[in-house]
């Protein structure tokens, strides 16, 4: 079946744009998490949904930040007034259970994401 | 806390001879391990994982990782290296229970001579 998908696959932006990032995870998988990359790192965690609610938001860096997941699938990150520290390779993953730790978590492409 | 340092950025390796990525892990409970290799323009793909069951894991495309509570390490092998192995690979932490956050380290990247 299809794996994890990401879109836009490339993003380049200006300072001070919105940008909006999706994540489209495995049918059926309950929990999907962000993490953020930056080059030369691995990657680290943002945030976890399990179905739409979000239980973990304690990664995302600033409140220019937020991550939805409205009706359980799709899930959206949304970066605000973006600034150059925001350039990175942004990665969702998803789960089949309801994270636990011992669930293997399988990652899309990525975003990269860069900001002018 | 948790954390896991990955002890070569890059490792070169003759197609043929073995492969030994090195991973040492550091975590205040019992951990759960895994390593993922990343090829360019793909996801990260799940390679194995060690979750306190048996020791010495099989993965996929012949690797193996020996978890060593003594030693706190994780190192990532195979006999023979393929030219298709060369990639980025990632060693993760996290805990047996009660967490979801996956601690990654800064990755190896390998690269197979002909």
């Amino acid at each position: 079946g299809a794996g994890v998908s990401q879109s836009p696959r490339y993003k380049v932006t200006k300072r001070g744009q919105d940008v909006a990032l999706r994540c489209d995870p495995i049918s059926g998988h309950v929990s999907l998490y962000w993490y953020r990359q930056a080059l030369g790192q691995g990657p680290e965690f943002l945030t976890y949904f399990n179905y739409e609610a979000q239980q973990d938001k304690s990664g995302l860096p600033n409140d220019r930040f937020s991550a939805e997941r409205p009706e359980g699938s799709i899930s959206t990150l949304t970066i605000q007034r973006t600034e150059q520290r925001d350039s990175a390779m942004y990665r969702c993953a998803s789960s089949l259970g309801a994270g636990a730790s011992t669930d293997t978590q399988y990652f899309g492409p990525g975003t990269r994401l860069t900001v002018l | 806390a948790q954390s896991v340092t990955q002890l070569d950025s890059h490792v070169s390796v003759s197609e043929g001879t073995p492969v030994l990525l090195r991973c040492n892990y550091s975590s205040s409970y019992s951990p759960s391990l895994f390593w993922y290799v990343q090829h360019p323009n793909k996801g990260l793909q799940l390679l194995l994982k060690y979750t306190s069951a048996a020791t010495l894991v099989k993965g996929i495309n012949g690797f193996e990782a020996e978890f060593k509570k003594s030693e706190t390490s994780f190192h990532l092998t195979k006999p023979s290296a393929h030219m298709s192995d060369a990639a980025e690979y990632f060693c993760v932490v996290t805990r047996t229970s009660g967490t979801y956050k996956y601690i990654f380290g800064t990755g190896t990247r390998l690269k197979v001579l002909a």
